[in-house]
């Protein structure tokens, strides 16, 4: 089964850099993907990490110890647009054996004030 | 490029009616899945099909819950005797075969209400 637990919410000025813990317990590793999604839209892909370290893109980092079950999604320069919730989720192998899903936290809502 | 497209965006209903939900997901792309959101909870996965096996139905929460998969595309989600407790947000994603990352593409979603 899985455990994956991330705040419920975090405030944020603009310009600023906010830093979205994630941690988890699961049975299966492969992989842990960071989602965005804005209020009434699709989550849409951020980044993925399947090996420990840092992966940057642009404002945007995620960092995974697979040894600690720990992740955090890193944001830069913050803009307002920033406003959405962050889903956190780790791939692991279905029961059926038949491939894989992908197990989602509960979000963090993240708010960027002026 | 036409991204995974669900209908209808929105759905209410009445308490013991059937409903089907459905998703067009990406041309070409072979894994599909079912999600669903609930205020203040996570996605929680329903199905999964790959390309025209067998679907893993390990997350449907009862026996209300069915999904098919046509031709290896369009999948339709039904949900049989609706009660209130199955209004939320049904998401569908797919993801294209010998993706590295696995990374899923997600539709905007069926936000069913059940009065």
């Amino acid at each position: 089964g899985q455990n994956i637990d991330q705040p419920t919410e975090m405030t944020a000025t603009e310009g600023a850099i906010v830093q979205i813990n994630c941690t988890y317990q699961t049975s299966g590793f492969n992989g842990l993907f960071w989602y965005q999604q804005h209020a009434g839209e699709a989550p849409t892909f951020l980044s993925y990490n399947v090996l420990d370290g840092l992966e940057e893109k642009g404002r945007f980092s995620s960092f995974l110890s697979r040894s600690k079950g720990y992740s955090y999604l890193l944001l830069k320069e913050l803009q307002m647009k920033d406003s959405a919730s962050y889903l956190c989720a780790v791939r692991d192998r279905l029961r059926s054996n038949s491939g894989y899903a992908l197990n989602f936290g509960k979000g963090t809502s993240l708010l960027v004030t002026p | 490029g036409a991204g995974v497209s669900q209908s209808p965006s929105n759905k209410v209903t009445e308490k013991g009616k059937d409903v089907e939900l459905r998703c067009d997901p990406i041309s070409g792309h072979t894994a599909l899945y079912w999600y669903r959101q609930s205020l203040g909870q996570g996605l929680e996965f329903l199905i999964y099909f790959q390309g025209n096996s067998a679907p893993d139905k390990s997350g449907l929460p009862s026996d209300r819950f069915s999904a098919e998969r046509t031709g290896g595309s369009v999948s339709t989600l039904t949900i049989q005797r609706t009660q209130q407790e199955d209004s939320a947000v049904y998401l569908c994603a797919s993801s294209p075969p010998g993706h590295l990352s696995g990374e899923l593409f997600f539709g905007e979603g069926s936000r069913l209400t059940v009065l």
